[in-house]
């Protein structure tokens, strides 16, 4: 069975910095993608982050420059480092797990850690 | 900017059909850009229903069902259920990054 476990979050003052972890079992995190999303209390997905099997990363525009993805493959787990942290980041933060790179899909989802930026 | 546009509510009765559109505010949505359908009701984590397209998700109903229409993605619920009632959100691959959509919230009544 997959599970991705996701912990770090916690309220925070604007420019303050957090690290989220996701630990997993079931898959590797070099597995073809993994995936941060967020979701902002009552609004919609928002896709943050990815890290590839071959290590390459990528950002959304809202957090490049500020946030970094990283895994540390001995213990299984990814990251997310965010700095800089503005009220907008305010969110659900779930990690998430692809293991089918034919199909560029979500497979596999944590429960979420919740971030909250506020003074 | 991408922007991937889908219905904001839409409504079905119980035991009927309902289809769902995912388009690019900007161009076609074909295969090529792997949509994918995940469903969400309120205070869960999202769930995984169609990749790549039409490929339906391991336990997920065959009477969910994705394709492509026109010039956007389509999720199909056939035989609408009282438990559909839930956020549907599509996302689309762009090369390296994804781009989620609005969001439509279904309800069934």
């Amino acid at each position: 069975e997959v599970q991705l476990v996701e912990s770090g979050g916690g309220l925070v003052q604007p420019g303050g910095s957090l690290r989220l972890s996701c630990a997993t079992s079931g898959i590797t995190v070099t597995t073809s993608y993994m995936i941060w999303v967020r979701q902002a209390p009552g609004k919609g997905l928002e896709w943050v982050s990815v890290i590839y099997g071959g290590g390459g990363t990528y950002y959304a525009d809202s957090v490049k420059g500020r946030f970094t993805i990283s895994r540390d493959n001995s213990k299984n787990t990814l990251y997310l480092q965010m700095n800089s942290l503005r009220a907008e980041d305010t969110a659900l933060y779930y990690c998430i797990g692809g293991v089918d790179s034919s199909s560029k899909g979500f497979d596999f989802w944590g429960q979420g850690t919740m971030v909250s930026v506020s003074s | 900017q991408t922007v991937v546009t889908q219905e904001p509510s839409f409504s079905v009765s119980p035991g009927g059909t309902v289809t769902l559109t995912c388009g690019l505010k900007s161009g076609s949505v074909s295969t090529n850009y792997y949509p994918s359908w995940y469903q969400q009701t309120p205070g869960q984590a999202p769930r995984t229903l169609i990749c790549g397209t039409n490929r339906r998700s391991s336990g997920v109903p065959d009477r969910f069902s994705g394709s492509i229409l026109g010039n956007k993605a389509a999720l199909t619920i056939t035989g609408a259920q009282p438990d559909d009632e839930s956020d549907y959100y599509c996302v689309l691959y762009m090369g390296t990054n994804w781009v989620f959509g609005g969001g439509t919230k279904l309800t069934v009544l």
